[in-house]
């Protein structure tokens, strides 16, 4: 199975920073990989698809990009809303696994 | 708008047997790829299973292969989850999400908002 690290797992900031998430496969997964985002006591959120491809609806705060095995999540100008935990998905080959998260804070 | 509404959830004991259920609505349900994600208590997120637009394939994550079983009936608009020989660490809350590709092959683009299993005696 590919194995997904992220980092940080948690990562404190302040309202109007830029914050840089990253993950890492433990093979190459070319550009299959996905960001989700999840508020406590709510369902996960997509925001990006193939390393780099905003959904729908997500606004152009969010930023992916990446290949192979290392990946970024950028998020510029953090707004209170933004404050929640991310995660990182890959699915090129099955089972489709999850890095363990990480938690965004208001500093 | 996508809709995707999961059922079927509880308190079951250990061993027992649960089926959930996830109704579409707002797309053609019968052309999207299908998954199954979990998410114990405090804990990150667990993909679970996968199902091809027609049924023809279906892939399990290791910790629940031969114990779950997932289906869907496009005339009904209707995903499953049928869940076996549970155990403890079943206890989660249970996700149906959205495949963009009909093989799904394509990840996840929309998420129901989830039932809660508990397993326990």
């Amino acid at each position: 199975d590919i194995q997904m690290t992220q980092s940080p797992s948690s990562l404190s900031a302040s309202v109007g920073d830029r914050v840089t998430i990253t993950c890492r496969a433990s093979q190459g997964i070319g550009n299959y990989l996905a960001w989700f985002q999840q508020k406590p006591g709510k369902a996960p959120k997509s925001l990006i698809y193939t390393a780099s491809s905003l959904q729908s609806g997500v606004p152009s705060k969010f930023s992916g990009s990446g290949s192979g095995t290392d990946f970024t999540l950028t998020i510029s100008s953090l707004q209170p809303e933004d404050f929640a935990t991310y995660y990182c998905q890959q699915y090129n080959s099955y089972p489709y696994t999850f890095g363990q998260g990480t938690k965004l804070e208001i500093k | 708008q996508v809709q995707l509404v999961e059922s079927g959830g509880g308190v079951v004991q250990p061993g027992r047997s649960l089926r959930l259920s996830c109704t579409a609505s707002g797309f053609t349900f019968r052309s999207y790829g299908m998954h199954w994600v979990r998410q114990a208590p405090g804990k990150g997120l667990e993909w679970v299973a996968v199902i091809w637009f027609d049924g023809s394939n279906k892939y399990y994550a290791d910790s629940v292969k031969g114990r779950f079983t997932i289906s869907r009936d496009n005339s009904k608009n209707t995903l499953y989850l049928q869940m076996n020989s549970l155990r403890a660490e079943d206890t989660a809350m249970y996700y149906c999400a959205r495949d963009p590709y009909s093989s799904s092959s394509g990840g996840i683009d929309y998420w129901g908002q989830g039932t809660l299993v508990t397993v326990s005696s």
